[in-house]
């Protein structure tokens, strides 16, 4: 059965240093799909990143970069540089290609606080 | 540019009554619609979608329905709260079953 599991509950960084948020995933499919959301203390979910399971290239966007590693089955977030506005509930999520329903399978979050 | 809208933003409902939170999206045709739960200090929890008027498909046995009168509009309803019913309600939409999903701002639901 398809699994997120996001280890890490809480991390409390200082601004300027990097954070790395730790997503490992399960799944028996070959195609699937992985996602990054930030929901800030506002509750909104804001996408950050979707990646394929047969792009394994690692992606950089400003201060956040990700590390897809299908070997380790692994997928994560690194803030480079962390900011107050960083500080928020990070979510990774796995979607199947062949799964019945629609269901993203999101982990139960990391609370990132980021203090100044 | 596509746009999600939800209200109310927060609600506090006493046991026994009903409760409709709508839905809307902007700036797409046909869109899948999905109502999700996120009980406090917990994951998210997929409760209804739908891939056109009229189709609802319920994830979890709740007490709580779904309904899609109109292409961007999507309502979840009770006709009896429970205390099991507070959380954060969120909306969401995708072009297609398993694209991204991007999501409302939130129905804060508190049942007393």
């Amino acid at each position: 059965a398809q699994k997120v599991t996001q280890a890490q509950t809480e991390i409390s960084v200082v601004e300027k240093e990097d954070v790395t948020l730790d997503c490992v995933y399960e799944t028996r499919d070959t195609t699937y799909y992985l996602f990054w959301y930030k929901q800030p203390p506002s509750g909104e979910l804001v996408f950050l990143i979707r990646r394929n399971s047969f792009d394994e290239q690692n992606e950089i966007s400003g201060r956040y970069s990700w590390n897809f590693q299908k070997s380790t089955s692994s997928f994560n977030f690194t803030i480079t540089a962390s900011q107050v506005v960083d500080s928020a509930v990070y979510f990774c999520a796995l979607s199947e290609a062949n799964q019945a329903g629609t269901a993203l399978i999101f982990g139960k979050g990391t609370t990132l606080s980021v203090s100044s | 540019s596509q746009t999600i809208h939800q209200w109310p933003a927060t609600l506090v409902q006493p046991v026994g009554s009903p409760l409709s939170l709508e839905c809307t999206v902007e700036g797409t045709s046909n869109p899948n619609l999905y109502w999700y739960r996120q009980a406090a200090g917990r994951g998210l929890q997929l409760l209804f979608y739908s891939v056109g008027i009229g189709q609802i498909s319920s994830e979890v046995p709740q007490n709580l329905s779904a309904s899609r009168p109109q292409d961007r509009q999507f309502i979840l309803s009770s006709k009896k709260l429970l205390l099991s019913d507070s959380g954060f309600y969120l909306c969401a939409w995708s072009v297609r079953i398993r694209d991204t999903q991007y999501f409302g701002p939130g129905t804060r639901l508190t049942v007393l």
